[in-house]
């Protein structure tokens, strides 16, 4: 089974610039998850999709964060304009369902905002 | 919102030392709880995962974790710890009902001497 498919691994960028990531989830999952993990810390949720709907983006600063799942597969995570404080690794994860079911991570994209 | 603690962020040992890495969540309610962990230059994997039944679990690589619900804890411990165990470790709680988010602790680095 193949896992979860993040592009770009590894990106670097200067500040008030944009990046997007790509994310393609396990083949089946319908809910698909976006983390931020800061160095030093755990992951943190960005935006969780059901299909191709929102279940929960409270902790997206949506002034400069958006992501979408248009057909309910793949996902892409945008930031426009990057700041200093955004630089943190990207973690895509998908499961199954909703509830409470094993979370799959991929590899992460590993953001640098200079 | 839920909140997990994990302390004792960086831990140095022996390979055959005893390993028991502590996490306490802040949650009232019934809580699904998970340890991942994340070897060096791979992405973040499911260690071991409670729902309900023995509070005792057993995941891979001879790890297991103690569901303790008065003390809010799950903690995690292997008997003899490899080399290969060198890693990060992180707790992570989701609440059975509401929000439904999964929340890490800050993690473990672990590593492991020969």
């Amino acid at each position: 089974e193949a896992g979860v498919a993040q592009s770009p691994r590894y990106k670097i960028i200067e500040k008030r610039q944009s990046v997007a990531f790509w994310c393609n989830p396990i083949s089946g999952h319908a809910t698909l998850y976006w983390y931020q993990q800061i160095l030093g810390q755990g992951p943190k949720l960005l935006i969780q999709f059901q299909n191709n709907g929102v279940v929960d983006d409270s902790q997206l600063p949506k002034d400069r964060f958006s992501a979408e799942r248009l057909k309910g597969v793949d996902s892409t995570l945008k930031i426009q304009p990057a700041k200093l404080e955004d630089s943190a690794v990207y973690l895509c994860a998908s499961s199954p369902t909703q509830g409470g079911d094993t979370q799959y991570f991929g590899p992460g994209t590993r953001l640098t905002v200079l | 919102a839920q909140s997990v603690s994990q302390h004792n962020h960086h831990v140095i040992l022996s390979e055959a030392a005893s390993l028991e890495l502590g996490c306490n969540y802040s949650y009232g309610g019934t809580v699904n709880l998970f340890w991942y962990v994340q070897y060096p230059g791979q992405h973040l994997q499911l260690l071991l995962k409670y729902f309900s039944g023995d509070p005792l679990v057993k995941g891979i690589k001879g790890f297991e974790a103690e569901f303790i619900k008065s003390k809010f804890s799950f903690n995690l411990r292997k008997p003899s710890v490899q080399w290969s165990d060198t890693a990060e470790y992180f707790c992570a709680v989701k609440p059975y009902y509401g929000n439904n988010r999964l929340a890490f602790g800050k993690g473990n680095q672990v590593v492991v001497i020969p």
